[in-house]
């Protein structure tokens, strides 16, 4: 296990369904991640927390709300979604981006995923 | 535009067998490249991270070369196993510290007894 825990592992949805995805590190970092894995294409990053603040927001619709009430948890709001946001959504954290990292790089750790089924 | 290229997008060999998967990046600057498996329904682990100074690492049977100057690298699974059958992914980081990292699309290798 990476300690990067994601629930639930599946879900499925209907388009004007509201649901939320839950993500939680016990690594002791201060940066989290949402990315979205389609089929055949690379992993879409979407949003960035770094210390509870939301640093990236990369163009996704509003439809996806997240949400950081602490360093350790990390919420992805789903409402009125397409049958198109059906993807395998990666939660990930690394140390903290304070301008250095010591080491040269952050290792970004992800959580297993949640499968997302929009009908 | 940053990409990054893997080759083959998928892969069939015997268990046992040794081979080797291929990654060409145009990112720019560099900093770092990682190569990550990727289990079916799963999150990707990392395998290796290599720095702009490093040019071969290995982790067990896995062996990561990099080449900065042609801005390619590989990953070597040397003696496979059933437990190989997975999705590699190579990503590179442009800059030391960020979390701006670009991702290949992978090779799904499949091991077969």
């Amino acid at each position: 296990e990476t300690g990067v825990t994601q629930t639930p592992r599946h879900l499925v949805m209907g388009m004007t369904n509201k649901k939320s995805l839950k993500c939680e590190q016990h690594l002791g970092h201060n940066a989290m991640y949402w990315y979205k894995q389609s089929a055949k294409k690379p992993l879409e990053l979407m949003f960035v927390y770094n210390f509870k603040e939301q640093t990236e927001n990369n163009s996704v619709p509003s439809r996806f709300s997240p949400e950081c009430p602490n360093s350790s948890h990390l919420f992805l709001h789903l409402h009125t979604l397409q049958p198109e946001d059906s993807a395998l959504y990666l939660c990930a954290s690394s140390q903290g981006h304070s301008g250095t990292s010591g080491r040269g790089y952050n290792e970004q750790f992800f959580g297993p995923g949640t499968r997302l089924t929009v009908l | 535009k940053n990409q990054v290229e893997q080759s083959p997008q998928s892969l069939i060999i015997l268990e046992g067998k040794n081979c080797t998967l291929q990654c060409n990046y145009t990112v720019s600057p560099f900093s770092n490249l990682r190569w990550y498996k990727q289990d079916t329904g799963r999150g990707p682990v990392s395998l290796t991270i290599m720095t702009f100074s490093e040019n071969t690492k290995s982790n067990g049977r896995y062996t990561a070369t990099l080449d900065a100057d042609t801005k390619q690298s590989s990953l070597h699974i040397t003696a496979s196993q059933l437990s190989d059958s997975a999705s590699y992914i190579c990503v590179v980081s442009a800059r030391a510290g960020s979390y701006q990292l670009t991702f290949g699309k992978g090779t799904k290798l499949s091991v077969i007894p």
